[in-house]
């Protein structure tokens, strides 16, 4: 059974629009991520967050705003969408102590924004 | 600063044979914990195999293991009988353990790896 889950997988979305995408774990993890993938540029930290109403920049956020309302749900939110956003995103959890360093992925949004 | 470098762009390879991808990593940290994953065609990203740098012993799991080599900064991926299915792209990344901001990884590039029949 899936431990993280994102939706939508695939979006198709106009310039200037809102695009929201959403995270849900049920790995029980602290710390959330959220990376965008381009080729050549590997993964790329746009946002993470510690837990529950916490949000952290990562290392390329402009355009890009996060929410966690609870444990479970991480969102990335494009408030006014570009071309140039065009990428796959991913979430990940990860634990923040206790001896599990690794994160966990979920499937990826493929986002087109026209 | 901290930096993953994975030089091998991609790996072609015979089915049935041993495979080493390359990985190194710059840390001032004393503590920290390296880690590969694989991407699937189908884009799915996959933890496989950590090494923790106050170890000696090179991690293994399954037909993946690690050659961990701290003088160097260099930690590889061996994949012993490799299988068609183990065609993906590497992932090699690294989290800082010491004190601060360690809940991030830092990634490299990876390493494209075709299996042949």
């Amino acid at each position: 059974e899936a431990a993280v889950t994102q939706s939508p997988r695939n979006k198709v979305a106009v310039t200037g629009g809102k695009v929201t995408l959403s995270c849900n774990q049920t790995n029980n993890h602290n710390n959330m991520y959220w990376y965008r993938q381009d080729t050549g540029h590997g993964l790329r930290l746009i946002h993470y967050s510690y837990g529950a109403g916490s949000t952290e920049k990562g290392d390329i956020p402009d355009g890009y705003k996060a929410s966690r309302p609870s444990q479970e749900n991480f969102s990335l939110i494009l408030e006014l969408a570009t071309p140039s956003q065009t990428s796959v995103y991913f979430c990940a959890s990860g634990a923040r102590t206790g001896g599990t360093y690794e994160q966990y992925f979920g499937p990826g949004t493929r986002l087109t924004v026209l | 600063a901290q930096k993953v470098t994975q030089t091998q762009t991609s790996i072609s390879v015979m089915e049935k044979t041993t495979v080493t991808m390359d990985c190194v990593y710059e840390t001032q940290d004393s503590s920290y914990f390296l880690f590969w994953y694989k991407q699937t065609a189908s884009g799915e990203i996959v933890f496989l195999i950590r090494q923790d740098s106050y170890k000696k012993e090179n991690a293994t799991v399954g037909h993946y293991s690690l050659n961990f080599q701290k003088p160097k900064s260099s930690i590889g991926l061996i994949i012993t009988a490799t299988q068609i299915e183990d065609s993906a792209v590497y992932f090699c990344a690294m989290r800082e353990g010491g004190v601060g901001d360690n809940s991030k990884l830092i990634w490299g590039l990876g390493t494209s790896l075709v299996v042949n029949p």
